[in-house]
């Protein structure tokens, strides 16, 4: 079983529409769960950043993390062209480990 | 704009020539790293610096050779390498191990 499981599947959704994407895991030490978008031939960027359980709302965005079920989620609200990207989902235990675990990606278009 | 710069954005190398990636960062991040993403792919950890020090190198073939001269540069020394070596390299910085990486736009690279 991996590390980050993510349905790659891509996603259409017309302009306005709810995105909703996920991510489970299996390492119980995961503490830190971040969402990264990345647009074509750019850079990942950080989107979404959460510590342990809970939510988080930025502007159209929110972050999910559900640490019981090893389960979290990023909702886009009013979703525009603009958002078309792929979506990964990466987490680390901390504790002075660099590594991330990546989930595989979501791409997603916003059809206007 | 991403404050971690790379260059160049795009290199074609043959199988036998010597060039190097380049990384700067001015946000004070006392750990680097180099990631490879492939087309639609998650990126691949590489290296990681942390303090100018080499703290993770994940099994990567000698034929790359990264190099940090002091806490705002990093370099990839690239020498000998195939074709199936292409693929965008990214080069990131954090402040911590918490997973807040900020990600330059990458170098792609293509090897003849």
């Amino acid at each position: 079983q991996k590390e980050v499981e993510q349905d790659p599947g891509p996603l259409s959704v017309p302009e306005g529409a709810i995105v909703s994407l996920n991510c489970t895991y299996s390492n119980s030490a995961f503490q830190y769960f971040m969402w990264y978008r990345q647009y074509s031939r750019k850079g990942p960027e950080l989107l979404m950043y959460t510590y342990s359980s809970g939510n988080k709302e930025d502007g159209r965005f929110t972050a999910q993390v559900d640490k019981s079920s090893k389960y979290i989620s990023l909702f886009i609200r009013d979703s525009q062209p603009s958002d078309s990207a792929t979506y990964l989902c990466a987490m680390t235990g901390g504790y002075g480990n660099n590594r991330l675990a990546f989930g595989k990606g979501n791409q997603v278009v916003v059809i206007p | 704009d991403t404050e971690v710069t790379q260059t160049p954005k795009h290199l074609v190398m043959g199988m036998t020539n010597k060039k190097s990636l380049k990384c700067e960062q001015h946000m004070g991040h006392r750990a680097m790293y180099w990631y490879k993403q492939k087309a639609k792919k998650p990126p691949e950890l590489m290296f990681v610096y942390s303090y100018e020090k080499l703290s993770i190198n994940e099994s990567v073939p000698s034929r790359f050779s990264p190099e940090c001269p002091n806490s705002s540069l990093l370099n990839l020394h690239l020498h000998a390498l195939q074709p199936e070596d292409s693929a965008l390299y990214l080069c990131a910085s954090s402040r911590g191990a918490t997973g807040e990486l900020f990600f330059g736009e990458g170098s792609r690279l293509t090897v003849l």
